[in-house]
């Protein structure tokens, strides 16, 4: 089994939809959570840090569920500019330096 | 302010011959990360410096890849006799630290596009 597992995708959903992806992890001694998007042959960039209360920017929204292990991320209102793949990250101290990145899930708006 | 640096953006070298890649952190972050992303698949872990120390270079793929950080800033990632596998985009990143929530995101930079023919 994966340290980090996302839905595979892909997904594909008209302008406007809201879209949800699920992302389980297997440490319990995780501590730092994080979505990044990465778009076709650029670098992820950071797209939100998850916090326990849960967090939202704007049209995203980033849950963390500890006891369940798992965080998600909400796209409302998604764009075409939304497209891309999310990857899911996380990090626990102990892990010298080696955050654990999901496969990512990849998203295609369409008009 | 700033981000994370890379170069050169693209390197194109023969089978057999080094080649050296260029990190620069943002300023002030005391933890760097080297990783390896081949087309279509995921990011692979090669190495971490806190400061100018890399506690485990267990994740660099061969003997044929080094690295080294001075000045608790640049970095630099050496592959000798490079392979035609050795095709791939690599990334480098900083944190302000590592093992702190909240100080641990990783800000990446462009990366250098390598192809070995």
């Amino acid at each position: 089994r994966k340290e980090v597992e996302q839905d595979p995708g892909p997904f594909n959903v008209p302008e406007g939809a809201t879209v949800a992806f699920n992302c389980t992890y297997s440490n319990s001694a995780s501590q730092s959570f994080f979505w990044y998007r990465q778009d076709c042959r650029k670098e992820p960039k950071l797209l939100m840090s998850v916090y326990s209360s849960g967090n939202e920017d704007g049209r995203f929204t980033a849950q963390l569920n500890r006891a369940s292990q798992y965080i998600s991320l909400l796209i409302r209102d998604s764009k075409l500019s939304d497209s891309a793949t999310y990857l899911c990250v996380v990090n626990y101290a102990t892990n010298a330096g080696k955050s654990t990145f999901g496969d990512g899930t990849t998203l295609t708006v369409k008009p | 302010g700033a981000g994370v640096s890379q170069s050169p953006s693209n390197k194109v070298t023969e089978k057999g011959k080094d080649v050296e890649l260029r990190c620069d952190p943002i300023s002030g972050h005391t933890a760097l990360y080297w990783y390896r992303q081949r087309l279509g698949q995921g990011l692979e872990f090669l190495i971490y410096f806190q400061g100018n120390s890399a506690p485990d270079k267990s994740g660099l793929p061969s003997d044929r890849f080094s690295a080294e950080r001075t000045g608790e800033s640049v970095s630099t990632l050496t592959i000798q006799r490079t392979q035609q596998e050795d095709s791939a985009v690599y990334l480098c990143a900083s944190s302000l630290e590592w093992g702190r929530v909240h100080t641990d995101t990783q800000y990446f930079g462009p990366g250098t596009r390598l192809t070995v023919l």
